[in-house]
């Protein structure tokens, strides 16, 4: 695609519920991310896919979250037992090869709210 | 660890004025560094990438520089309009992902 795509754009749910959000990245890029986003703060690294593996999940803030990427384009992050300190805006980003040799680029977030 | 420090968190300036955006971070060890916009409620736009290499580049009313050896990278933003109006966030590679100021938020008024 022409950007990277993010789905969906809102999404409210209450607390304990399960959420899925979804990245489709720019064709051709090997290297996706994710972040998380609160007001007023920079983008906190979640985690890092070099093709299918996730190459670095060190960022995921415990085992309620976690993120696959299948057939090395389009990635789901997944969010169980949602809890309030949960709603941020979500970011994915991809690039070329790895953040190293190339630029990043963002979607536009998925912004959580639990309730 | 690589920590990333944006100041001021915060500017305002009027219409025209030329405005410097500074960025610093503690492991000098880096490939490259890149400037992003963010609008309200929007996503991050990529503005410029420096390589380690580079000492500058220009996009535009866009200029940002880069100095490894002292942990600094600017950004100079030539004739303010309101439209520049957004958070300005850098990032910089560390360990295979990019860690992120807090970014400043630039005002300008008409």
């Amino acid at each position: 695609g022409a950007g990277v795509s993010q789905t969906p754009s809102n999404k409210v749910t209450e607390k304990g519920k399960y959420v899925e959000l979804r990245c489709d990245p720019i064709s051709g890029h090997t290297a996706l991310y994710w972040y998380r986003q609160s007001l007023g703060q920079g983008p906190e690294f979640l985690i890092y896919f070099q093709g299918t593996g996730a190459a670095d999940d060190s960022g995921l803030p415990n085992d309620r979250f976690f993120a696959v990427r299948p057939e090395g384009s389009v990635s789901t992050l997944k969010i169980q037992r949602t809890e309030r300190g949960d709603s941020a805006v979500y970011l994915c980003a991809s690039s070329l090869e790895n953040v190293i040799t190339g630029e990043l680029f963002f979607g536009e977030g998925s912004r959580l709210t639990v309730l | 660890k690589q920590e990333v420090t944006q100041i001021p968190a915060a500017l305002s300036v009027p219409e025209g004025e030329n405005l410097v955006l500074n960025c610093s971070f503690t492991d000098s060890a880096i490939y490259n560094l890149q400037w992003f916009r963010q609008d309200p409620g929007k996503g991050l736009t990529s503005l410029l990438l420096i390589q380690s290499s580079q000492r500058e580049q220009t996009s535009g009313r866009l200029n940002a520089s880069l100095d490894k050896s002292s942990g600094r990278s600017t950004l100079y933003i030539a004739a303010s309009q309101p439209g520049d109006s957004a958070t300005y966030l850098c990032a910089v590679p560390h360990a295979g992902k990019s860690t992120f100021g807090d970014g400043t938020t630039l005002t300008v008024k008409p």
